[in-house]
């Protein structure tokens, strides 16, 4: 059974801080992971893919991918309140060209 | 910028009844997909589909579901017998099939409510 892992939350971050939402993932063979911010009653809004180790930037957000580790984790600078949202982890499984894996979400409150 | 859309936004049924949901995915996007979530749990994948045929489907997609591309722009999923462990959003995604970079991007759903 191939399983994504999130803490549920809530995380609360002040407004101008990092904050810091992470994933563990059970399938070692899988290939892409994405991250996807779900507003309540919406649908889920991709911010972000990484498939190769290491750090990839983009804007105010930084994905972090440890295929040994089997972890990825999503970096938020200078949060701002409309960053509150569900943060979603996604992974495309070494079996499957199509589908996504998805964790349960990590609830973000940022405080102003 | 394109997106895609669904229809309705809210469904409701009776047990028992059929229900079609209706998406249109991206212009140029080759691969389709169906995702659920029910109130409060995980997104899950139900089935994708292209080249006009299902490429893989979980094990939730029995088979009361059924999917359809009936034209060149629509994608449709078929409830054919609804029953109360229906209710959930129904999102379709749709990706453009870049390899490790293909990227899913979803509608706004639909809401069924299975009475």
């Amino acid at each position: 059974q191939k399983e994504v892992e999130q803490n549920s939350g809530p995380l609360s971050v002040p407004e101008g801080a990092i904050a810091s939402l992470n994933c563990t993932y059970s399938d070692r063979g899988s290939q892409s992971f994405f991250w996807y911010r779900q507003y309540s009653g919406k649908s889920p809004e991709l911010i972000m893919f990484i498939y190769s180790n290491g750090d990839k930037e983009d804007g105010r957000f930084t994905a972090q991918l440890n295929k040994a580790s089997q972890y990825v984790s999503l970096l938020i600078r200078d949060s701002q309140p409309s960053d509150s949202a569900t943060y979603l982890c996604a992974v495309n499984p070494m079996d499957s060209n199509y589908q996504l894996i998805w964790g349960a979400g990590t609830k973000l409150i940022i405080k102003p | 910028e394109p997106e895609v859309t669904q229809t309705p936004s809210h469904q409701v049924t009776q047990m028992g009844q059929e229900v079609i949901l209706r998406c249109v995915p991206i212009s140029n996007h080759l691969y389709f997909y169906w995702y659920r979530q029910i109130l409060g749990q995980k997104v899950e994948f139900l089935v994708s589909f292209y080249n006009n045929e299902i490429s893989e489907k979980s094990e939730i997609f029995d088979d009361q579901f059924s999917v359809e591309r009936p034209d060149g722009s629509n994608f449709t999923l078929k409830i054919r017998s609804t029953k109360l462990e229906d209710s959930a959003m129904y999102f379709c995604a749709s990706s453009d099939g870049t390899g490790l970079t293909d990227t899913q991007y979803f509608g706004p759903g639909t809401r069924l409510t299975v009475l």
